[in-house]
Order: C-alpha cells, then sequence, then structure tokens
C-alpha cells in the first residue's frame, strides 16, 4: 500500500522569502511517481511539479523546485520568493506504478498562509 | 485548452435523497478519474475510467454509489441513497493516459453538503 504523509498542518512564511514544505512517503513499488498540488480557497487543484522516481536530478519549475531524498523517502517542496497569491493549500501524492494503480494518493495537505 | 468541467458547483440535498454529479474531461483524455474530498483531507480515488472500461473501483461503496462513462467521454457519479458522511467535496481529474508523469487536470469540483 502507498501512503504520503504531511506533517505541518499549516505553516506560515514571510513575503519574498522562501518555505519548505513537508513530503515522506511510503511504497513498495520500484517504479514512482511524485506531485505537488495547490488548491486555493476556490477548490480547483493545481498541479505544480513533478519527481520521477528514476530522476536523477531534482524538479523544478519557476518558483518551485522538489527537494527528492530517495533513500529517506521525501520530497518536499521549495517555494522561492514567497507571494501573497501563493497562500493555499499544498498537497503532496504519489502514483505508483502496475496496472489499475494510476490513481494519486493524496496526503492530508498543509495550509501555507503567505504574510506581507 | 478547454480544462475539465464540473457541474453543479454546489449541492444541497436531505439524508436518504440522490444526488448526480456530472464531469465533461479535457479533450482526447482517455483517463478520467473521480475522487471525494472530506473536509480537512486530501482527495481519495472513488472510480478510474480508462475510455469507457472501469480500471479501478475499489474504493467505492458500491452499495450506494455508481458511476459510469458513456462513449468514453464525460461521466457521471451517482449517489443513492446519500448518507450524512457523504458531504464532501467530489473532484473529477482527467489525463491523457496513465503513462508515469502525466499530471491529471483537475475540475473545480462538486461541493455536496447532506442535512
Amino acid at each position: 500500500a502507498q501512503k504520503i504523509t504531511q506533517t505541518q498542518p499549516g505553516m506560515f512564511v514571510q513575503e519574498k522569502e522562501a518555505v519548505t514544505l513537508d513530503c515522506t512517503y511510503d511504497t513498495s513499488d520500484p517504479s514512482y511517481g511524485l506531485f505537488w498540488y495547490k488548491q486555493p480557497s476556490s477548490g480547483e487543484m493545481i498541479f505544480l511539479i513533478y519527481q520521477g522516481s528514476y530522476d536523477q536530478q531534482n524538479a523544478t519549475e519557476g518558483r518551485y523546485s522538489l527537494n527528492f531524498q530517495k533513500a529517506r523517502k521525501s520530497a518536499n517542496l521549495v517555494i522561492s520568493a514567497s507571494q501573497l497569491g501563493d497562500s493555499a493549500m499544498y498537497f503532496c501524492a504519489m502514483r505508483g506504478g502496475g496496472k489499475g494503480r494510476r490513481a494519486l494518493t493524496f496526503g492530508s495537505g498543509t495550509r501555507l498562509q503567505v504574510q506581507p | 485548452e478547454a480544462g475539465v468541467a464540473q457541474s453543479p458547483r454546489y449541492k444541497i440535498i436531505e439524508k436518504r435523497q440522490s444526488v448526480a454529479f456530472w464531469c465533461n474531461p479535457i479533450s482526447g483524455h482517455a483517463t478520467l478519474y473521480w475522487y471525494q474530498q472530506i473536509l480537512g483531507q486530501g482527495p481519495k480515488l472513488l472510480i478510474q475510467f480508462q475510455n469507457n472500461g472501469v480500471v479501478d473501483d475499489s474504493q467505492l461503496p458500491k452499495d450506494r454509489f455508481s458511476a459510469e462513462r458513456l462513449k468514453g467521454v464525460d461521466s457521471t457519479l451517482k449517489i443513492q441513497p446519500a448518507k450524512l458522511e457523504d458531504s464532501a467535496v467530489y473532484l473529477c481529474a482527467s489525463a491523457t493516459g496513465t503513462g508515469g508523469n502525466q499530471p491529471q487536470h483537475f475540475g473545480d469540483g462538486t461541493r455536496l453538503s447532506i442535512l
């Protein structure tokens, strides 16, 4: 079974500072993918970044980067230069391998509040 | 491109009533998912379709929930009869396939309240 753990229910960060959102995972699949999604108060889930289990380099997408430490089974999201619009729920999710297991398993989320 | 469309946006019903949700995925997306997101939790998969066939419905409470995807495009999710614990946001997502790095694109969701 797959499991995603996000231990930070809420985080505060000052505008323009960097923030790290923690995510640890557990899986027996040798091949898997890790995703981060942003969910503003309006409710839509917005895809941010993806990391494959065999990717050699950490993924980056603009101000988002994923600190992937495979041995520690962690996939932390780093947001650089925080903006007020970054205030939202952030979910870490995993997609395992194998037929019929392509849906995402989500963590419980971290609420990020960016303060001016 | 147009995103995943869901309707209605909000629904309020009494327990034991029935309700249906509709989803239109992104054009050309073969894979469609329905997730249930209870307040304060992450989304949980209810059912996954590949074209018009069911890939995974192991977490769908089949005594009250049903879903179909006719012609491999639009999908409907039905609850009959509804229980108080069904109060949640129901999210529809689609993807081009089941490939590892393909993100799922989500609709805005239907917020269901059971009285």
